[in-house]
């Protein structure tokens, strides 16, 4: 059975960088079938996607996080990550990373709460 | 950007009864479009892909339909366990995803 494990710090302060990382276990991430995404949702709010990447290492982003999103694959730990540069208050939120399945994320971490706070 | 708006917002009934949850998208979506289940303090998950296809282990009770823009998420006869809150989403533009609001399912 695939999952997918967040870790990284549960608190990063304004204007510093949120650094996160997914261990995929029970399956490849090097799998041709797949990407592996980020998605955010802020308390009480609604789901944002944030980027997605393929193993080789292509990523695509969302429009209105591009300028302050990184992600990057090891495959030889099998993790992905993510990095939000210049975090502000508005970037608060659980954050998970999923697998896409064609046009669906079909598998989900637990999710790992970031708060932004000095 | 495509927008996903779902109506409605909360939707009170009661177990047993059937629920109807709309998703309309501001532009075509062809069948690219999938329903989640999130209950509070949990992942969303996967419930139908490509409009009309139940993810692996969901229930028969659950059920997609629509094409376009306007789409329906039905579950027949509601368990205790489908109360939650249901979100819609949609991958016409690959590689970018858009969620839609979500609608609140909750017991009357």
């Amino acid at each position: 059975q695939l999952q997918l494990q967040e870790s990284g710090p549960g608190l990063v302060k304004p204007s510093e960088t949120l650094s996160l990382t997914c261990t995929v276990s029970g399956g490849s991430i090097s799998s041709r079938s797949f990407h592996w995404g980020w998605i955010r949702q802020a308390p009480g709010k609604g789901l944002e996607w944030i980027g997605s990447i393929y193993y080789s290492g292509s990523t695509y982003y969302s429009a209105s996080l591009k300028s302050r999103v990184t992600m990057s694959v090891d495959t030889s730990t099998n993790q992905f990550s993510l990095s939000l540069r210049s975090v502000t208050a508005a970037d608060a939120a659980v954050y998970y990373c999923a697998r896409e399945g064609g046009s669906s994320l079909d598998y989900w971490g637990q999710g790992t709460l970031v708060a932004v706070s000095s | 950007e495509i927008v996903l708006t779902q109506s409605p917002a909360t939707l009170s009934l009661s177990p047993g009864e059937r629920a109807t949850l709309s998703c309309r998208a501001s532009q075509s979506v062809s069948k690219y479009l999938a329903w989640y289940q999130q209950k509070p303090g949990q992942a969303p998950r996967l419930l139908i892909y490509d409009t009309s296809n139940r993810a692996t282990d969901i229930p028969a009770r659950f059920s997609g339909s629509g094409s376009g823009t306007d789409f329906t998420l039905t579950i027949s006869s509601l368990e205790p366990e489908d109360f939650a809150v249901y979100f819609c989403q949609q991958r016409k533009n690959w590689p970018l995803y858009t969620f839609g609001q979500g609608t609140k399912l909750e017991i009357k």
